[in-house]
């Protein structure tokens, strides 16, 4: 079974940058598609991308589409979503999960994103 | 991409069955089988408990249970126990490579 453990988030100033990391260990990574969703502490789940396994196909949530970019090194066992032009509404703990047939398993812990001046 | 639809609260004794919701529209829930549940409790990371509408992973009690008609899917949790108190949130696939969460419920033991 996959274990995913994601990091990179922290304080950033509006309109700032950054990338997390969703790494994954115990399976051959480049099997799993990856999922990363999105939730403001006391509020609901909000679905923000995916992609396939080589990484030729990415998704996105149409709120995100633009600013936010999904990758993956296989070589690393490790999912990026880089972030940019941060905003005020994309404060929210980012989960990484693992796709099964159009759900989410194997989520990790989450990391926390927090935009503010 | 607007979130599907799923009654804030629901609540039901111990051993009793309660029924969570998920309305959407004909181009998500209504059209894709690609429907799935979680569970989470406050402070943890959600936990997959159904997907492809009622198919449910390895270790998730048969409890709990899907299915769908038209435009609405539904989650059911059989025999109540106090450990099922917890949000649940349903997912769709919603087509042209997108997908959508519903608001989510606090399903509460009473």
């Amino acid at each position: 079974e996959i274990q995913l453990v994601e990091s990179g988030g922290g304080v950033v100033q509006p309109g700032g940058s950054l990338r997390l990391s969703c790494v994954g260990s115990g399976v051959t990574f480049s099997n799993y598609w990856i999922h990363w969703v999105r939730q403001v502490p006391g509020n609901g789940l909000v679905w923000v991308s995916r992609i396939n396994g080589d990484g030729s196909n990415p998704m996105y949530a149409d709120s995100v589409r633009g600013r936010f970019t999904i990758s993956r090194d296989n070589a690393k066992n490790t999912v990026y979503l880089h972030i940019t032009s941060l905003r005020d509404e994309d404060t929210a703990v980012y989960y990484c999960g693992r796709d099964v047939f159009g759900g989410v398993g194997s989520w990790g812990q989450g990391t926390l994103v927090s935009v503010s001046s | 991409q607007s979130a599907l639809t799923q009654p804030p609260s629901a609540s039901g004794s111990p051993g009793q069955s309660v029924t969570i919701s998920c309305t959407g529209t004909s181009s998500d829930i209504g059209t894709y089988n690609y429907v799935s549940w979680y569970q989470q409790y406050p402070g943890k990371a959600p936990k997959l408990i159904i997907y492809e509408v009622n198919k449910r992973p390895s270790g998730v009690p048969d409890r709990f249970s899907g299915s769908k008609s038209g435009s609405t899917a539904s989650l059911t949790v059989s025999g109540l126990q106090a450990e099922d108190e917890a949000d649940y949130y349903c997912s769709s696939y919603a087509g042209s490579n997108t997908f959508v969460f519903g608001g989510g419920t606090k399903l509460t033991v009473l």
